[in-house]
């Protein structure tokens, strides 16, 4: 399978501590898109990043947040000090290029924070 | 001003059925899309079907089809001869041409197809 590929599906995080969560996009793709999906809502977006650049962070809380696409390997969306607001699913998308109908999705990263 | 309203929380249809989901969307930007993408209990989000704003027919994918509706906003999700692996959520969702990178979502339809 050739998706994209997040791990772990589920994790679980104490307050406080940080949360990594990575993303392998589809082989050959350079777009990466993380999105945030709260209990009984929809995803919202976080943030855009083409190899080794942030396009659009708009969507990111400012503080204790921040992602990167490494020219090597996968994105990494990492939450400093969680809090139980984080618990959420947190999915990554990525596409060819910036072009909505060669959206892929992820399965998702389930975050617990206790 | 929320960019997706979904007005059902929940919806059930009897199998072999035809079923309709509704979404009304606003934007003032004359390019955009419209998706609608499925979230079976496992979690992952599947692309359905997509329509352009431009696009002159409804989309159609096999058993979905789009009821765009330009000058209402809305873009209704049909599923025709419903089974029971339609069972799931559904969220419909938009990108704007002035905005590029973000898809806007709605909060979700549950929808249960009863044997």
């Amino acid at each position: 399978n050739a998706g994209v590929m997040q791990n772990p599906r589920h994790l679980v995080r104490r307050r406080g501590q940080e949360a990594r969560l990575r993303c392998s996009p589809v082989k050959g793709h350079s777009h990466v898109y993380w999105y945030r999906q709260l209990p009984e809502e929809g995803l919202k977006f976080m943030v855009y990043l083409q190899k080794e650049n942030i396009i659009d962070e708009s969507g990111m809380p400012k503080e204790r947040f921040s992602a990167e696409f490494p020219k090597e390997g996968p994105s990494i969306l990492r939450i400093q000090q969680v809090v139980r607001g984080d618990s959420a699913a947190y999915f990554c998308a990525s596409s060819l290029e910036d072009r909505p109908y060669g959206y892929t999705f992820g399965s998702g990263t389930r975050l617990t924070v206790v | 001003a929320q960019k997706i309203t979904q007005t059902q929380p929940g919806m059930f249809v009897q199998e072999k059925e035809a079923v309709t989901l509704d979404c009304t969307y606003d934007t003032s930007d004359p390019s955009y899309g419209l998706f609608w993408y499925k979230q079976p209990s496992s979690g992952e989000m599947i692309f359905l079907i997509y329509q352009g704003s431009y696009d002159q027919q409804n989309a159609t994918e096999g058993r979905y089809s789009l009821n765009f509706q330009k000058a209402r906003k809305s873009a209704n999700l049909v599923i025709s001869a419903s089974q029971l692996g339609d069972s799931a959520m559904y969220f419909c969702a938009m990108r704007e041409a002035r905005t590029g990178n973000q898809f806007y979502f709605g909060t979700g339809t549950s929808l249960t197809v009863i044997p």
